[in-house]
């Protein structure tokens, strides 16, 4: 049973580049989030998704963008990275209802 | 707007301690779900408890016990006879019923340190 499962672990990107955060869950839920973890912050929500075909922003959409073609996959896009954007990124999954969500393993990305 | 307030930044204990963890809330909606996760120093999140806010009964599970609190917006945790591998970040989150998808909004986190 993997959950929720991220890749890659680890990235080092230059200003400028792009590239897309892998998020996959085999637990068929409808909901899936992005979050982005920075030190005092806590979790702050980017983008997330009530089912296929539909995605929202959350707190903290700016520079990302986020498709979702499948229930399974939920992929984040970094179009032109920012050092602003170095942090450690969580996908999430859950039910449709009030259930608690089920954390990836996270993605810790360093923009320079 | 929903908001979740941990006030304490970093707590340090000697092993078997208690520790107490407040978390305040702000929500205008009247149903409510509040969450605590833990963060080990290997980064994963690990989902500890949920309480709806019709439910105010205190909850206990080993060393674990949840005090919710309407009256006061609070949602405090605390670990008893603190032992080394308590040592984590501790979020509180709070999720409203009303919000599209039940997003989850996180306060900034509780580091605990247990010292042997």
């Amino acid at each position: 049973n993997a959950g929720v499962t991220q890749t890659p672990k680890f990235q080092v990107l230059k200003t400028g580049q792009s590239m897309t955060l892998q998020c996959a869950q085999d637990m068929n839920h409808e909901y899936m989030s992005w979050y982005r973890q920075d030190p005092g912050m806590g979790l702050r929500l980017i983008h997330y998704s009530v089912g296929a075909g539909i995605t929202d922003q959350g707190e903290v959409p700016n520079g990302y963008n986020v498709s979702r073609s499948t229930t399974e996959d939920f992929p984040l896009r970094l179009l032109s990275a920012a050092p602003s954007q170095t942090s450690v990124y969580f996908c999430a999954s859950k039910r449709q209802d009030n259930q608690p969500q089920h954390f990836g393993d996270g993605t810790r990305l360093s923009i320079l | 707007a929903q908001k979740v307030t941990q006030a304490q930044t970093e707590i340090s204990v000697v092993e078997k301690e208690d520790v107490t963890l407040d978390c305040v809330y702000e929500t205008r909606d009247t149903t409510y779900y509040l969450f605590w996760y833990k963060q080990p120093p290997s980064g994963e999140l690990v989902f500890l408890i949920r309480r709806n806010s019709f439910d105010e009964q205190n909850e206990i599970s080993g060393r674990y016990s949840w005090n919710f609190q309407k009256s006061t917006s609070s949602f405090n945790f605390t670990i008893t006879a603190s032992q080394v591998v308590d040592s984590a970040v501790y979020f509180c989150a709070l999720s409203e019923n009303k919000a599209a998808g039940n997003k989850l909004t996180f306060g900034g986190g509780t580091r605990v340190l247990v010292k042997p």
